[in-house]
């Protein structure tokens, strides 16, 4: 996991409740992104950075919303407008100057009741 | 867009075979392929990758090989351990908004049997 890290592991949510998500890293690494994973499927793309307040709409960006503030947080915003926001959420960063390597963080399992 | 397909869903293994996950990409774009070994309740951690200039690359146990011209690529892991199951996760990087962007496959669930 390096040193990103995300938080908290766990996270219960209402239904109709907005939730944000925390990923902060320490690596200095340009881009960050958000992925969206479900049992038996691939990594979606929600959103993505690739530098200080700036940010691309991913595969699934739907519902979901996100800022850059500062170069070593990138949170996440599950929306109400998100209609099936239970899943586990990973955190990924890229180093400075390469264009292609991810590293991820430990992520956060969203229960939404 | 890119489309990432990869094989088997579930390998099962007895420790000290072989286990290969096959994967195939659409997109001729495409021009880095990592693998990530994820275990369960963790973030995927790089295990190994390949750029589109080579066509084989070794780390101890664990080889991947690409073939640019059918689109594919696999992960060899020999003399398995009970450490290595896990979920196995390869892409196929392309270019999109100025970066390369992965496409991931739906994994490959590693069972080894000691």
């Amino acid at each position: 996991d390096g040193g990103i890290t995300q938080s908290p592991k766990y996270l219960f949510r209402k239904e109709g409740q907005n939730v944000t998500l925390s990923c902060e890293q320490n690596l200095n690494h340009d881009a960050m992104y958000w992925y969206r994973q479900d049992p038996g499927q691939g990594l979606r793309l929600i959103y993505y950075s690739q530098i200080v307040n700036d940010f691309q709409k991913g595969d699934i960006a739907e519902g979901y919303s996100v800022s850059r503030e500062k170069k070593e947080s990138f949170p996440l915003t599950v929306t109400s407008a998100q209609k099936n926001p239970t899943a586990f959420y990973l955190c990924a960063s890229r180093p400075e100057g390469r264009t292609d390597t991810q590293y991820f963080g430990p992520g956060t399992r969203l229960t939404v009741l | 867009g890119e489309n990432v397909e990869q094989h088997p869903s579930t390998l099962s293994v007895q420790e000290g075979d072989s286990a290969v996950i096959k994967c195939t990409y659409s997109d001729s774009a495409s021009n880095y392929f990592p693998w990530y070994k994820q275990e369960l309740g963790k973030g995927p951690q790089l295990i190994i990758d390949i750029r589109s200039n080579v066509g084989e690359k070794k780390d101890q146990r664990i080889a991947v090989t690409l073939n640019k011209t059918a689109k594919h690529f696999s992960l060899h892991i020999t003399e398995t351990q009970p450490e290595d199951s896990a979920v196995y996760f390869c892409a196929a990087s392309h270019p999109r908004g100025g970066s390369y962007i992965p496409t991931f496959g739906r994994g490959t669930s590693l069972i080894v049997h000691p």
